[in-house]
C-alpha cells in the first residue's frame, strides 16, 4: 500500500504565473483534499474533491481550483500567483463515506511554493 | 470566525519526562478531534483522534483528553523520547452535513532536551 506522493517537491515561479500541483492519493481512498501551509502556522483548508467534483471549499479565492481524475489524483492549479501565495501545499487523502467526513486523513509531504 | 488555538508556541520537556500538550477549540459544533505530529519536511502525522461522544482515548505511550465543558484538547505523551520532537497540532472538523475540512491550531513546538 503506498501512501500519498506529492509533486514537485519545490517550486519557485514569479508573481502573476500560474501552477499546478499534483498528487496520488493512498490506496483504497476516495476524497482529496489541499491545505496551504504558511510557514510557522497550521494548514488551512483549500478544498476537497469526492467523484471529481469538489464538494468543500475554505475561504480560498476562485484562482485557486482544482482536478479529481478517475483513478483518484488530484491536482492544485493557482492562477495570477501573488506573493502571498508562498507556502507549503499539502495534499490529504482519505475514505469519506458518500463524501462527508473522513475519520482518516494520510497527509503527503508537500510541496514547497515560492512566488518571487 | 472561530478557530482551533494553542496556549503554548513552544513546549520543553526532559527525555523520559511525559509532555502534555494543550489545544484550545472555540466552535462548539466541532465534534471530531485530531492530534498531528508534523516534522521538519514532512507532512502531517496522524497521532490520534477522539470523538464527542468519548472524554478519554488511549494510544500507544499517547493519550488524547477532551473536556467539552471547556472546549478544551489535550495531548499526553507519556516517557517522551528524542524521536518525539517535532511541532504538534491539533485538528477539529465537524462531522455530517458535508466536507468542510479539517480546522488547524497553529501547532506547539516540542523540544526534547537529553
Amino acid at each position: 500500500e503506498t501512501g500519498v506522493t506529492q509533486s514537485p517537491t519545490h517550486l519557485i515561479k514569479t508573481r502573476g504565473q500560474q501552477v499546478t500541483l499534483r498528487c496520488s492519493s493512498q490506496s483504497g481512498h476516495n476524497t482529496v483534499s489541499w491545505y496551504q501551509q504558511a510557514l510557522g502556522q497550521g494548514p488551512q483548508f483549500i478544498f476537497q474533491y469526492y467523484r471529481e467534483e469538489e464538494n468543500g471549499r475554505g475561504n480560498f479565492p476562485p484562482r485557486f481550483s482544482g482536478l479529481q481524475f478517475p483513478n483518484y489524483s488530484s491536482e492544485l492549479n493557482v492562477n495570477a500567483l501573488e506573493l502571498d501565495d508562498s507556502a507549503l501545499y499539502l495534499c490529504a487523502s482519505s475514505l469519506a463515506p458518500l463524501g462527508g467526513l473522513s475519520y482518516g486523513y494520510t497527509f503527503g509531504s508537500g510541496t514547497r511554493l515560492t512566488v518571487v | 470566525g472561530e478557530s482551533v488555538g494553542l496556549h503554548l508556541p513552544t513546549l520543553s520537556v526532559q527525555e523520559g519526562d511525559n509532555s502534555i500538550i494543550n489545544c484550545a477549540y472555540s466552535n462548539s459544533a466541532s465534534d471530531y478531534f485530531i492530534w498531528y505530529k508534523q516534522e521538519s519536511g514532512k507532512g502531517p502525522q496522524f497521532i490520534i483522534d477522539i470523538r464527542s461522544n468519548m472524554d478519554k482515548r488511549q494510544g500507544q505511550r499517547v493519550t488524547v483528553l477532551l473536556n467539552k465543558t471547556v472546549k478544551h484538547l489535550s495531548l499526553q505523551i507519556a516517557a517522551t523520547q528524542p524521536g518525539d520532537s517535532a511541532v504538534y497540532f491539533c485538528a477539529e472538523a465537524i462531522s455530517g452535513g458535508g466536507a468542510d475540512g479539517l480546522t488547524f491550531g497553529k501547532g506547539t513546538h516540542l523540544i526534547i532536551q537529553p
